[in-house]
């Protein structure tokens, strides 16, 4: 089946930093990919997503790139606040959604 | 609307004891998920179903059992608690039947304390 890695586990940056999480997966079949956030006690909430036919989307300060021949997919987010600060959640699908183990974020004020 | 519920929010069993952890959505939606996050390992699909009557296993079916109520409510059930089943438990919906290629919207979670 479909494995995900995602790195790093834990990412720190400053305020108005850049930060870039990457994923990798396994199945070259999947043509789903969305990144989801979760805040401390909450359930994951999808942030943006992109689909296998296309290689970048922007959503303000947030981009996913795909890279479809390497099989990786990576999420930037740009000018951090103290609000991003949580953990990011990369998945890939095709039959079912596979996760990867996480990014915890911190963004210091 | 209030999207995804679940309860109860936390509960603490013995080993062997049972439990159903109940969901419910009010976004229409056809398909129904129920995932387990431990820690380091992101969220692992249990079962889903892809539409009212239907549910079939995902990547770590084993000591669950599920039941789609209704379109509304999808229900897991675990009949012999292991400590191994230590977990928050979430629930999960999508718009479409059978599409997994879409957003997933998450419940609260349940933490579960197995003794």
């Amino acid at each position: 089946g479909e494995n995900v890695e995602q790195h790093p586990s834990t990412l720190s940056v400053q305020e108005g930093d850049s930060a870039v999480i990457k994923c990798t997966y396994s199945d070259s079949a999947s043509n789903y990919f969305p990144w989801y956030k979760q805040e401390l006690g909450k359930g994951p909430q999808l942030i943006i997503d992109i689909r296998s036919n296309v290689g970048e989307k922007k959503d303000q300060r947030i981009a996913v790139t795909l890279n479809k021949t390497a099989k990786h997919f990576s999420l930037h987010i740009t000018e951090t606040q103290p609000e991003d600060s949580a953990v990011y959640f990369c998945a890939a699908s095709k039959r079912d959604m596979r996760f990867g183990a996480g990014t915890r974020l911190t963004v210091k004020p | 609307n209030a999207g995804v519920t679940q309860t109860p929010k936390f509960q603490v069993l013995k080993t062997g004891q049972s439990m159903t952890l109940q969901c419910a959505q009010d976004m229409n939606h056809n398909s129904m998920y129920w995932y387990r996050q431990d820690p380091g390992m992101g969220l692992r699909l249990i079962y889903y179903s892809a539409s009212e009557g239907t549910t079939d296993k995902g990547e770590v079916p084993n000591g669950y059992n599920v039941s789609r109520l209704n379109k509304r409510e999808f229900s897991l059930r675990l009949e012999s608690a292991a400590p191994s089943q230590t977990s928050v438990y979430f629930c999960a919906s999508s718009e479409a039947a059978g599409v997994p290629q879409e957003t997933q919207y998450f419940g609260p979670g349940t933490r579960l304390l197995v003794l």
